[in-house]
Formats: C-alpha cells, sequence, structure tokens
C-alpha cells in the first residue's frame, strides 16, 4: 500500500538554526510530491512541489525540498527558521490509485521555533 | 486564482441531527473534489473523491450512508454528515482539482475547512 512517513513528529529549534524534515514515500509508480504548511489555526498552505525536472526544488518563505528518487525521499531543509515558521508541516505525495490521482499525507511534524 | 471555499466554517450540532458543508471551486471547474478528515494534532485522511455528476468513491472504512456526498456542478461539492455524534466532531476539509489545468490537473487546491462539533 502507498504510504508517506514523515519521522520526525516534533521538532524543536533555535532562531536561526537550520532546518531538515525528512520524508519518506512508499510507491513504486510516477509520483507528484508537495510540503503543505499549517499555521496555527490556518489551512493548509503549498511550500512547494516537484512534478519532474531538476530534483532541487525551491518554495516560498525560503524552504526547499530535494527529491532523491533512489531513496525515495523528498526532504524539506531551511538554512535559517524563524520563529514564525512555527507550524506543523505535511508532506504529501500524489499517485494514481484505483484510476484517479489522490494524495497521502504524511502523519505531520510539528516545528516549534524559539525565539 | 485556484481559490477554494468552504462554508460554514464552523457548526455546532446536536447529536442526531444533520449538518450539510459545502465547498465551491471560486475561480475554476473541478470535475474532481474531495473531502478529508482531520483529527486534532493528526494529518488528513482521504474520505471520499467526489466526481461531478456520479457517485463518489469513498475510502475504505468510511461510511457512505453517514457521510452522503453530492457533486451535483463543476463548482459545488458538499458533504452531508447525517445523525451526527460527538465522535464525528472534528474538522472536515475539502479540496478541489483544476479539470483544465493541463499536465498539472492532479494537483489539488485545498479550502479553509470546517469545524464541526457535535453536542
Amino acid at each position: 500500500a502507498q504510504s508517506v512517513s514523515q519521522h520526525n513528529h516534533h521538532v524543536i529549534l533555535s532562531e536561526a538554526a537550520s532546518l531538515e524534515l525528512g520524508c519518506n514515500y512508499s510507491y513504486g509508480g510516477t509520483v507528484n510530491l508537495f510540503w503543505y504548511v499549517q499555521y496555527p489555526g490556518q489551512h493548509l498552505q503549498l511550500l512547494l512541489k516537484y512534478f519532474s525536472g531538476d530534483p532541487l526544488v525551491k518554495g516560498i518563505k525560503g524552504f526547499e525540498a530535494e527529491f532523491i528518487k533512489s531513496k525515495f525521499s523528498f526532504n524539506l531543509r531551511k538554512p535559517s527558521v524563524q520563529w514564525s515558521d512555527t507550524a506543523e508541516y505535511f508532506c504529501a505525495v500524489n499517485a494514481r490509485s484505483s484510476g484517479t490521482y489522490k494524495y497521502i499525507f504524511g502523519t505531520g511534524t510539528r516545528l516549534k521555533v524559539l525565539a | 486564482g485556484a481559490v477554494v471555499s468552504q462554508h460554514p466554517s464552523r457548526v455546532i450540532c446536536k447529536s442526531g441531527t444533520s449538518v450539510k458543508i459545502e465547498c465551491r471551486s471560486l475561480d475554476f471547474q473541478a470535475t474532481t473534489m474531495f473531502w478529508y478528515r482531520q483529527f486534532p494534532k493528526q494529518s488528513l485522511m482521504l474520505m471520499a473523491t467526489s466526481n461531478e455528476g456520479s457517485k463518489a468513491t469513498y475510502e475504505q472504512g468510511v461510511e457512505k450512508d453517514k457521510f452522503l456526498i453530492n457533486h451535483a456542478s463543476l463548482t459545488l461539492s458538499t458533504l452531508t454528515v447525517t445523525s451526527a455524534h460527538p465522535e464525528d466532531s472534528s474538522f472536515y476539509i475539502c479540496s478541489a482539482r483544476d479539470a483544465h489545468a493541463g499536465p498539472r490537473s492532479y494537483e489539488q487546491y485545498f479550502g479553509p475547512g470546517t469545524r464541526l462539533t457535535v453536542t
């Protein structure tokens, strides 16, 4: 069965620290990969996405992610986090299942950035 | 562009009553919409795929008679929680896929969610 794993459930960092959130997926075919952010009390917002081409994808707010096909991974990175990055981050895979493309979400990583 | 709205944003209902949640694509046509449920501090779980003009496809374990989905137009899908119980209290989120987005038509745009509380 298709699945998405986010191994870090809770991450606490100080401002200016570097961030890397892991995401691994289980699916043998072509996938489209996404990272979403959910700020407290708000709805999902797209951070970045990968469809094809350059495996290093740059998104909004200084985030980037690298698709490593051989490792089935799509890790999210940011060189220097800010207090405002405190939020929950979801990795998602969009893959074909039963004739339609469906999103499968990871369990999420709750990031807290200390000022 | 690609805005999805949900109404209402919050609803409180009594146990045994039914509640309807609307999901609208505001500036694009969506032949396919999706309904998710998010429990506190957990991820989004896909409940069903809503197809315009046809029956919804439900994920395993989701009761189709309890969660009625109607996708009567290219911009509107509704989720009706019938005979609601406290355990149905949750955050319900819809998303929509742009039917005319070409190769990117599999990308989904998410609504802001509806918080349902059943007392």
